[in-house]
């Protein structure tokens, strides 16, 4: 089982739409999380930090779910800016580096 | 501020040839990070260092590759020799210390290069 799990799509939504993206990571000692997001052929950017109590950034809501080891990242009022691909990532403890998932990818459609 | 920069982007070689890929990294970041990353997947770590210390190598296929970090500033990566299956994006990444704190201040965070595509035919 991989350490971190994420569907990977495509997401095709119109223009206006709201999206939920889960992730499910296997280590229950993770303690950190994070959204990533990657558009075609670049490399990864920080979209934002998921905290345990939940954190929103504008139209980008991330959860986090410790007790059944899940994240979400709800994305509302869709633009077709939005088309990427989003990844997972989890600090386990005992690791210094991040681990990505294999990301979902959102297409956004006017 | 300039960002991760690394060469080169592409790079196409045949089988049983070596390759190296060099990185700079965001100025004062200490740790730097080797990640892989396969069409459809997310990256995956090979190297992390922390100043010149390579601190997490266990992902590193030590047969055909090799890191280093001479001084704690640049990084290079070389594969030698290469195989059909190496073909991949190599990604640097840097970070002000291990990476992965939650970052109130924005620190803390990888930033990754623009990525070296390898071809291998």
């Amino acid at each position: 089982r991989k350490e971190v799990e994420q569907d990977p799509g495509p997401f095709n939504v119109p223009e206006g739409a709201t999206v939920a993206f889960n992730c499910t990571y296997s280590n229950s000692a993770s303690q950190s999380f994070f959204w990533y997001r990657q558009d075609c052929r670049k490399e990864p950017k920080l979209l934002m930090s998921v905290y345990s109590s939940g954190n929103e950034d504008g139209r980008f809501t991330a959860q986090l779910n410790r007790a059944s080891q899940y994240i979400s990242l709800l994305i509302r009022d869709s633009k077709l800016s939005d088309s990427a691909t989003y990844l997972c990532v989890v600090k386990n403890t005992g690791r210094r580096a991040l681990t990505f998932g294999s990301g979902t990818r959102l297409q956004v459609q006017p | 501020e300039a960002g991760v920069v690394q060469s080169p982007r592409y790079k196409i070689i045949e089988k049983k040839q070596p390759v190296a890929f060099w990185c700079n990294p965001i100025s004062g970041h200490n740790t730097l990070y080797w990640y892989l990353q396969n069409l459809g997947q997310g990256p995956e770590l090979l190297i992390r260092y922390e100043n010149e210390e390579a601190v997490d190598d266990s992902q590193l296929p030590k047969d055909r590759f090799s890191a280093e970090r001479l001084k704690g500033v640049d990084s290079t990566l070389k594969i030698q020799p290469a195989e059909l299956g190496d073909s991949a994006v190599y990604l640097c990444a840097s970070s002000l210390d291990g990476g992965g704190r939650l970052p109130p201040s924005g620190a803390n965070v990888l930033t990754f290069g623009a990525g070296s595509r390898l071809t291998v035919l």
